[in-house]
């Protein structure tokens, strides 16, 4: 099973601000990796698709990069919208989640 | 416009066997490289996949969960069945489904549902 690792566990920032996450896989994934946002109460939301590709409908404050086993999602700044849960995903053997990094208001 | 919406019981007892409905519209899973996936979340914790079963009857599963799970379809209902045997309190969790369509990540989700395990 591919263990997906993301970092910070949280995230405390301001309105504006750049946000920086991270997501490392304990084994290469090639680019088959996601970003979901989840706000309290609310089912995830598709961000990012093969680590670089926007969802439809999403901002072009979100973006992603990285490959292999590294990954990021940066929002490049904050909306008040913003701050919620975030989760990588990888499907290149079968499907897990990482564990979630909150972004939260400073 | 495509939905999903999860249903089933709301609290089920240690041991017994949960079974969860997915009725969805707006998309077809007698359409090629579509398919929908069983996806749960205990109360403050992380998101965790289940099941998928994909437009052409493959089925894959959790390997931790593998031997107590089994994803069905109603291509005519537009549904997908999922059933967890032996449930146990660790079980407790909102369970989602949602669609997935190449490169096959979770594009809609459906709200999801809250299942209790508890005597």
């Amino acid at each position: 099973e591919i263990v997906l690792t993301q970092s910070p566990a949280t995230l405390s920032l301001s309105p504006g601000e750049r946000a920086t996450l991270s997501c490392r896989a304990s084994q290469s994934v090639s680019s088959y990796l996601a970003w979901y946002q989840q706000k309290p109460g609310q089912a995830p939301r598709l961000l990012i698709y093969d680590a670089s590709n926007r969802a439809t409908g999403i901002p072009a404050r979100f973006s992603g990069s990285g490959s292999g086993t590294a990954f990021t999602l940066t929002i490049s700044s904050l909306e008040p919208e913003d701050f919620a849960v975030y989760y990588c995903q990888q499907r290149s053997n079968l499907w897990t989640f990482g564990q979630g990094t909150k972004v939260e208001i400073k | 416009q495509i939905t999903l919406k999860e249903s089933g019981p709301t609290l089920v007892k240690p041991t017994q066997t949960l079974t969860l409905t997915c009725t969805f519209s707006g998309f077809s899973l007698s359409t090629t490289a579509v398919g929908v996936a069983w996806i749960r979340q205990p109360p403050g914790k992380a998101l965790e996949w289940l099941a998928l079963i994909f437009w052409d009857d493959d089925k894959r599963y959790s390997p931790s969960l593998k031997s107590r799970l089994t994803i069905t379809k109603d291509t005519s209902k537009n549904q997908v069945v999922l059933t967890m045997t032996n449930m146990d309190p660790v079980d407790t969790a909102t369970y989602y489904c949602a669609r997935s369509l190449w490169p096959y990540y979770f594009d809609f989700w459906g709200q999801g549902t809250l299942v209790t395990v508890s005597s």
